[in-house]
């Protein structure tokens, strides 16, 4: 399967800070990113899906000035959440995706906003 | 609207035995159907894709069934070991490569030794 890393793995901020989370896709190029979230006990929601180069398109409901969505090169993206609050406490997990079907997702980033 | 329907409810299997898992969905015509296993605090890792034209898929002691016209896929896990213990999550997508998956809330295993 293909490498995929996250960083931090987890993050604890204070309101009204923002937080930047890595993505990459270590083994191969990735020409989509996806970005998802997962509140406890509850599915994974799609977020954004961004293409390398490209505006990210955010789903209904996702604010995309809040959740800045940067996927420069074909092996790194950024999400950064702006000004967080305790709900955006979630675990936010991105998936690149190359020319596979499958797709595969990194470890996820647990963030903690006090 | 479009819904995916995994038992969210934990499911305790005996070692040895086979665990099957359900998944249901509605108003959703897939291209393909995924299984994946996560830990807690982990993401998903993905375990079989299956394709819309395809019936039955297999992997080691995995097998996955996709019944379009039941819209309903099966996860079989035989031979099942306590390392099996995960939460399974089946996941949907309509196709294109361009979409991201919709994902059900997972069924909890629990393989008692």
């Amino acid at each position: 399967g293909a490498v995929v890393s996250q960083h931090p793995s987890w993050v604890i901020c204070k309101s009204g800070t923002s937080v930047k989370i890595e993505c990459r896709s270590l083994d191969f190029q990735a020409t989509t990113m996806f970005w998802y979230r997962q509140f406890p006990k509850q599915s994974l929601m799609l977020m954004a899906t961004s293409n390398e180069g490209s505006k990210a398109t955010y789903e209904q409901g996702v604010e995309k000035d809040k959740f800045l969505i940067n996927h420069a090169s074909l092996t790194l993206s950024t999400l950064t959440v702006t000004s967080a609050h305790p709900e955006d406490s979630s675990f936010y997990i991105c998936s690149p995706r190359g020319g596979k079907v499958e797709q595969f997702f990194g470890p996820g980033t647990r963030l903690t906003v006090l | 609207s479009q819904k995916i329907e995994q038992n969210s409810e934990a499911l305790n299997i005996q070692e040895g035995k086979t665990a099957t898992l359900t998944c249901n969905y509605t108003n959703y015509s897939p291209a393909y159907l995924q299984w994946y296993r996560q830990d807690p605090g982990r993401g998903p890792v993905f375990l079989l894709l299956i394709r819309e034209n395809e019936k039955e898929k297999r992997k080691e002691r995995l097998k996955v069934t996709f019944d379009t016209t039941l819209k309903q896929s099966l996860f079989h896990i035989t031979a099942s070991q306590p390392a099996d213990s995960a939460t399974y999550l089946c996941a949907l997508e309509a196709g294109g490569g361009a979409d991201g998956l919709t994902f059900g809330k997972g069924t909890h295993l629990i393989i008692q030794p």
